[in-house]
């Protein structure tokens, strides 16, 4: 399996851009976190999604940030406008109840200028 | 408000010696507690879990100690190796099985095994 894929790895953008991350779970695992690490914050919930519905969403900083997961094998999440604090590395997990925990993506390292 | 605590940014250990790790919590409500690694560059994996009905859970080299009463969990790697240099997050999670709602996690502890 090639375990949970997210593109690009890196993102260095404008303030004001639009930008998005995608990820791809672990075929067969209904369930789909993004998480964002910074250094103030540490790694914090953003959203996740339990068969593509999303289920807490409390974790997004701003309506500048929405996420959206169309099939089970695909999810985005979109920063519009970008802000120079957005800067941070975002992963994404997916999990299976046959799984014995959240397998993590490599992450995208974000920098807005 | 962190309601995961990893006081400890950094630790550095001694090859062949024990590192501990520790983590506290506040939320009553966590049932279910998880220890991620993270190199860098690469995202966390899951290292060792361990439910809120035991108070200790062993893996190899690693062990997971819970006291519930104090709010208190901690790692044990022992001996400890090289390739244990990484970061260390400790996270916790709800009532509902290990994975199933988001993960609320520590700031991370970065473990460094000296030679």
């Amino acid at each position: 399996d090639a375990g949970v894929i997210q593109s690009p790895r890196h993102e260095v953008t404008e303030m004001g851009q639009e930008v998005t991350l995608r990820c791809k779970p672990i075929s067969g695992h209904n369930s789909l976190f993004w998480y964002r690490q910074t250094m103030m914050r540490g790694l914090e919930l953003l959203i996740y999604f339990n068969n593509n519905v999303p289920i807490d969403d409390s974790g997004m900083p701003e309506d500048r940030f929405s996420a959206k997961m169309p099939n089970a094998s695909f999810s985005t999440l979109k920063i519009q406008p970008s802000e120079p604090r957005d800067s941070a590395v975002y992963f994404c997990a997916s999990w299976s109840s046959w799984a014995d925990t959240q397998y993590f993506g490599p992450g995208t390292r974000l920098t807005v200028l | 408000d962190q309601q995961v605590k990893q006081n400890s940014p950094s630790l550095s250990v001694q090859e062949g010696r024990i590192s501990i790790l520790n983590c506290d919590y506040t939320n009553s409500m966590f049932d279910y507690f998880l220890w991620y690694k993270k190199y860098p560059a690469e995202g966390p994996t899951f290292l060792i879990s361990i439910s809120s009905i035991k108070d200790k859970n062993e893996d190899g080299r690693f062990t997971v100690f819970l006291n519930k009463s104090a709010k208190h969990l901690s790692l044990h790697i022992v001996p400890s190796q090289p390739g244990d240099s990484a970061v260390y997050f400790c996270a916790a999670t709800m009532p509902s099985g290990g994975g199933a709602d988001g993960l609320t996690f520590g700031k991370g502890t970065h473990l460094i095994i000296q030679p």
